[in-house]
């Protein structure tokens, strides 16, 4: 069974430019997740989506940062613009259901801000 | 208090003795409780489920502490590649999103 993929793997940029990552979940997999995660730290909840509508976003910069997933399947996580303290992995996870569900996750991109 | 705390280590421990981890957690309501691993520049990977009675899958034990609020994770006759970073992670409740601990890091030396 094909994991959760995420693309790019890599990425650097200048502060104030934008970036877009790209995550395919599981299939049949109806919820989706955003994590950040900071060096040294645990991932943290940026959004999550129950097939293409959103369950919980309280963590989300919305000032800066946006995401969806119009078709219930894969989705997009932007950042526009940056800052320095963007700099992290951003990890796509996915599950068949919400609440106390494993959740699988894809590889992270690394996001470096210079 | 955080809702997840755990001590981030590192524990250095030598091949074959058993280490254990501690996290507390504190939303009383919290219902599900999970250790995942995490290795070095990779993604976390669920490594088991713990129930309120306990379970233990082969040299790994987890056990609830409800009253205390505390879950742990007892390793026991470490490997080698054991060595990882283990994250704590508790759902409040129903359909609210799990909270994952900062890790505690493990190296198992030979």
């Amino acid at each position: 069974e094909a994991g959760v993929a995420q693309s790019p793997r890599y990425k650097i940029i200048e502060k104030r430019q934008s970036v877009a990552f790209w995550c395919n979940p599981i299939s049949g997999h109806a919820t989706l997740y955003w994590y950040q995660q900071i060096l040294g730290q645990g991932p943290k909840l940026l959004i999550q989506f129950q097939n293409n509508g959103v369950v919980d976003d309280s963590q989300l910069p919305k000032d800066r940062f946006s995401a969806e997933r119009l078709k219930g399947v894969d989705s997009t996580l932007k950042i526009q613009p940056a800052k320095l303290e963007d700099s992290a992995v951003y990890l796509c996870a996915s599950s068949l259901g919400q609440g106390g569900v494993t959740q699988y996750f894809g590889p992270g991109t690394r996001l470096l801000v210079l | 208090r955080k809702e997840v705390e755990q001590d981030p280590g590192p524990f250095n421990v030598p091949e074959g003795a058993t280490v254990a981890f501690n996290c507390t957690y504190s939303n009383s309501a919290s219902q599900s409780f999970f250790w995942y691993r995490q290795d070095c520049r990779k993604e976390p990977k669920l490594l088991m489920s713990v129930y309120s009675s306990g379970n233990e899958d082969g040299r790994f034990t987890a056990q609830l502490n409800r009253a205390s609020q505390y879950i742990s994770l007892l390793i026991r006759d470490s490997k080698l590649s054991d060595s990882a970073t283990y994250l704590c992670v508790v759902d409040s409740s129903g359909n609210t999103p799990l909270v994952f601990g900062k890790g505690t890091r493990l190296s198992v030396i030979a």
